[in-house]
């Protein structure tokens, strides 16, 4: 079974506007929660990381947001833009090494 | 620099043929994994080598075996490849700590 769960599994929206991406997990090891980017035929690439020493951690126009107690986080992408339409995957892992992946979400932004 | 190279990027096998996947990075890390995507499931680890001459198995190992050649490369070999198997295969390397770089990916189909 998924050690991070994802949601949703889709969403669309205008340009302009604010995606909101949002995982859970059940292991209180995992320390490191990076999320990834993936365009159609290409491999996913590092958008943004946090470690859950912090709450927030803020990217240009991309933000993680972090709550240690509710072993949630989530990525919000402000401004959404044509060009931020992919596929994002949260994941998780223990001292950095084996990512354990969310499903993803396919964001899509309308012009 | 290329970064992390696949070969092939398509390859359509019957059931019971066997076949390697290629994989090699220009970046000096020491450590490779080997994922597969499928639709609706995210990204799961294969096996990852943490540094030359070792390997280890991730979340599902079962039906293929893996060779860290040397530092630069790592390959995946499926010996008698099952339809289950169909999917997308992506190589990554890192060093440890630090951001996961993915290769452009090899599209499986068996038939």
């Amino acid at each position: 079974q998924q050690q991070v769960k994802q949601s949703p599994q889709s969403l669309i929206v205008q340009k302009g506007g604010i995606s909101i991406i949002n995982c859970a997990y059940e292991n209180t090891a995992f320390d490191y929660f990076p999320w990834y980017q993936q365009f159609p035929g290409k491999g996913p690439a590092l958008l943004i990381a946090i470690r859950p020493d912090v709450s927030e951690k803020k990217e240009g126009r991309f933000t993680i947001s972090f709550n240690k107690s509710a072993k949630q986080f989530s990525l919000h992408i402000m401004d959404s833009q044509p060009g931020d339409s992919a596929t994002y995957f949260c994941a998780a892992s223990i001292n950095d090494y084996k990512l354990s992946f969310g499903a993803g979400t396919t964001v899509t932004v309308r012009a | 620099n290329a970064g992390v190279t696949q070969t092939p990027k398509f390859q359509v096998l019957k059931t019971g043929q066997s076949m390697t996947l290629q994989c090699a990075q220009d970046m000096n890390h020491n450590s490779m994994y080997w994922y597969r995507q499928d639709p609706g499931m995210g990204l799961r680890l294969i096996y990852y080598s943490a540094s030359e001459g070792t390997t280890d198995k991730g979340e599902v190992p079962n039906g293929y075996n893996v060779s860290r050649l040397n530092k630069r490369e790592f390959s995946l070999r499926l010996e008698s490849a099952a339809p289950s198997q169909t999917s997308v295969y992506f190589c990554a390397s890192s060093e440890a700590g630090a951001e996961q770089f993915f290769g452009p990916g090899t599209r499986l189909t068996v038939l």
